[in-house]
């Protein structure tokens, strides 16, 4: 059960687009298509933005969108905008049915 | 409005135990899969446990096997999470998360309850 492989941390501009990769193995990432991605900020409960690996929950702007490729899966984040600063993990469903976590990202929004 | 709350959490000793609870509001509780997901001070989330609608099926994270135990009362609207012989690397937020109807997502979540594992 190890974890899924995020950048420690990315940045952008204001306006620019990042992407967030999340990585694990054909008994998870690769395996399903049941990639979910959730933002954190500080001191909150998280939140979730994309499940699936490419469906927003109602109320989720479309400027976050979600993709998979093999066993890595991907988070963009189109027009950053400042309230975007928060950390990102990405999970999955397992071959063992139980679900993992990447180690998280921290967005910084310069 | 639907809302997860948690509660039980505090100071214990080393290899004491503690019985966290989670109590649903504003959907049908007996519908959904339910989680328990931790994060360590300055960490990040670590996925626990999760147990079925009805709790006939349960699953959980390696380090905590055997020493954890996640059930529901479906009857009480309340997830619980039974936890024994308690660690130091146990401290953590630990929160309460909703699985969808049929799906493998977490759409709710708690706020959390802290457990801080100190001698």
């Amino acid at each position: 059960q190890s974890a899924l492989t995020q950048p420690a941390s990315v940045s952008g501009s204001p306006g620019q687009s990042i992407a967030i990769s999340c990585t694990g193995t054909s008994s998870d990432v690769g395996g399903y298509n049941y990639v979910s991605w959730y933002q954190q900020h500080p001191g909150k409960a998280p939140k979730l933005m994309i499940y699936d690996v490419n469906n927003r929950p109602s109320g989720v702007s479309n400027r976050f969108s979600g993709s998979k490729s093999g066993n890595t899966a991907s988070l963009t984040i189109s027009g950053l905008q400042a309230e975007d600063e928060a950390d990102y993990y990405c999970s999955s469903y397992t071959s063992s049915s139980t679900r993992v976590f990447g180690g998280g990202t921290k967005l910084t929004v310069l | 409005q639907v809302q997860l709350v948690e509660s039980g959490g505090g100071v214990v000793q080393p290899g004491r135990s503690l019985r966290l609870s989670c109590e649903a509001s504003g959907f049908t509780f007996r519908n959904h899969a339910m989680h328990w997901v931790r994060q360590a001070p300055g960490q990040g989330l670590e996925w626990v446990a999760v147990i079925s609608y009805d709790g006939s099926h349960k699953y959980y994270t390696d380090s905590v096997k055997g020493r954890f135990t996640i059930s529901r009362d479906n009857s009480k609207n309340t997830l619980y999470l039974q936890v024994n012989s308690l660690k130091t690397e146990d401290t953590a937020v630990y929160y309460c998360a909703r699985e969808e109807w049929g799906q493998y997502y977490m759409d709710v979540w708690g706020k959390g309850t802290t457990v801080t594992v100190s001698s």
